[in-house]
């Protein structure tokens, strides 16, 4: 059964890059990566979703390696409104514990 | 077009009881997946529905169940409450998945926070 492991938390400064990585070692063949952002009394919002390789949207990157046991999504530029809880989902079933970014002026 | 809705948004309920939740998708969506969130176990996996049909069923014991109508709608029931079942219970709509290779892009409502004393 896949498991995901995430760092609890990470700063940042407005502006900069951040990458948060998810390790995900038993991943399934069919299963796709995806990563949400949660703000307090809301649902996820979705980020971003891949396979391998890498994908970009206008608010993110996800960098997924050969392998698939990983993954690191890339906010670019982030703002103090970035700062909230951000989940990896593995396939439909594992979430990982999630890692509450705080973004400071 | 109108998000994934929950109801009711906040409930209390008292142990031994039963509750049932309610998930309105996204018009079109026929998936419906269920999770449990709560600060001790983060986002766990209940179940998922496609076309009125249980896919995939999570780790909880059978005192949780759900069922979705033909219009895509989905509840979830949980009997016999317990402290332990506090939660935020957050229901996820998704287009579709294709063949064996999944892709899922999901929209979660609100959530509904069960408290039971």
């Amino acid at each position: 059964l896949a498991k995901t492991t995430q760092p609890i938390s990470m700063d940042s400064y407005e502006g900069q890059e951040v990458n948060i990585t998810c390790s995900h070692n038993n991943i399934a063949t069919n299963d796709y990566i995806t990563w949400y952002q949660q703000f307090p009394s809301q649902g996820p919002r979705f980020i971003i979703q891949g396979y391998k390789t890498k994908v970009t949207n206008e608010v993110a990157s996800l960098f997924i390696p050969a392998d698939r046991k990983s993954s690191t999504l890339s906010l670019p530029r982030v703002s103090l409104s970035d700062t909230a809880v951000y989940y990896c989902l593995v396939g439909l079933t594992i979430f990982g514990a999630g890692t509450r970014l705080f973004v400071k002026a | 077009k109108a998000g994934v809705t929950q109801t009711p948004r906040y409930l209390i309920k008292t142990r031994g009881q039963q509750v049932t939740l309610s998930c309105s998708p996204i018009s079109g969506h026929r998936s419906v997946s269920w999770y449990q969130q709560t600060p001790g176990q983060g986002l766990q996996f209940l179940f998922e529905y496609f076309s009125e049909t249980q896919r995939n069923k999570g780790n909880f014991p059978g005192r949780f169940s759900g069922r979705q109508f033909s219009n895509s709608r989905s509840e979830m029931n949980v009997s016999t409450l317990e402290l332990g079942d506090s939660a935020l219970y957050l229901c996820a709509s998704s287009l579709w998945t294709s063949g064996g290779a999944s892709i899922y892009e999901q929209y979660f409502g609100p959530g509904t926070r069960l408290t039971v004393t």
